[in-house]
């Protein structure tokens, strides 16, 4: 049964860096064709999404914030991380890391879908 | 504003059918047949309902059904129950540069 489960603060003031981890049992971040991901959802709004590991060690982010973000792995500790740098109040919302299928084919990347979702964390930023 | 379009809401009643439309362009929704629809209930994690258009992950109800054509994927839930009601979110490959898309989502009341 695959698992996972996001922990970091749930206050952080502006200009600070966001630091969340993602830990999950039931698979290994080591194995092809699997990846974890990052999403958030500010409050009452729609899913946005932000950066995903892949087994490879590659990493794909959203265009948007990709001068903000950082994803690593610790594939004996089964983590994932992601940084935020910068925060903002419009950063405020729901952090969600989900297992991800997704594939490599001649060094082209792809994202196939998010199969199992953590419950999120929440994360507002304000001074 | 989201990437793929989505009608703000939909409603039906109990036993109907309804379909959600979640548009995008030629360099998502129409390049690739990865269009995954997901599920949120108030509260709740995302779940997901469809992936590769139309494929039902085990355990989903065969109530829900996708597909997909040109630069439109759909979600269609027949036999419409209470328990449907929620969020639904559409979610496409895009390619190298943009990589993942979502829809601004489609709240789903059951009359």
């Amino acid at each position: 049964q695959i698992t996972l489960k996001e922990s970091g603060p749930t206050l952080v003031k502006p200009t600070q860096t966001l630091t969340l981890t993602c830990t999950f049992s039931g698979f290994s971040l080591s194995t092809s064709g699997v990846g974890v991901g990052w999403i958030r959802q500010p409050p009452g709004k729609a899913l946005e999404w932000l950066a995903l590991i892949y087994w490879n060690d590659d990493k794909r982010y959203s265009p948007s914030l990709k001068s903000r973000l950082t994803i690593t792995k610790d594939t004996s500790e089964n983590q994932v991380v992601l940084t935020m740098t910068n925060m903002d109040p419009v950063d405020t919302g729901t952090y969600y890391c989900a297992h991800s299928i997704v594939a490599v084919a001649r060094d082209y990347y792809y994202f196939y879908y998010m199969d199992v979702w953590g419950n999120g964390t929440t994360v507002t930023v304000s001074s | 504003q989201s990437a793929l379009t989505q009608p703000a809401s939909v409603s039906g009643s109990p036993g109907q059918s309804i379909t959600i439309s979640c548009t995008g362009t030629s360099s998502d929704i129409g390049n690739y047949n990865v269009v995954s629809w997901y599920q949120q209930h108030p509260g709740k994690a995302p779940k997901l309902m469809i992936f590769e258009v139309s494929k039902r992950p085990s355990g989903v109800s065969t109530r829900f059904s996708g597909s997909k054509s040109g630069n439109t994927a759909s979600l269609t839930i027949s036999g419409l129950q209470a328990e449907d009601e929620a969020h639904y979110y559409c979610c496409s490959y895009a390619g190298s540069s943009t990589f993942v898309v979502f829809g601004g989502g489609t709240q789903l009341t059951v009359l």
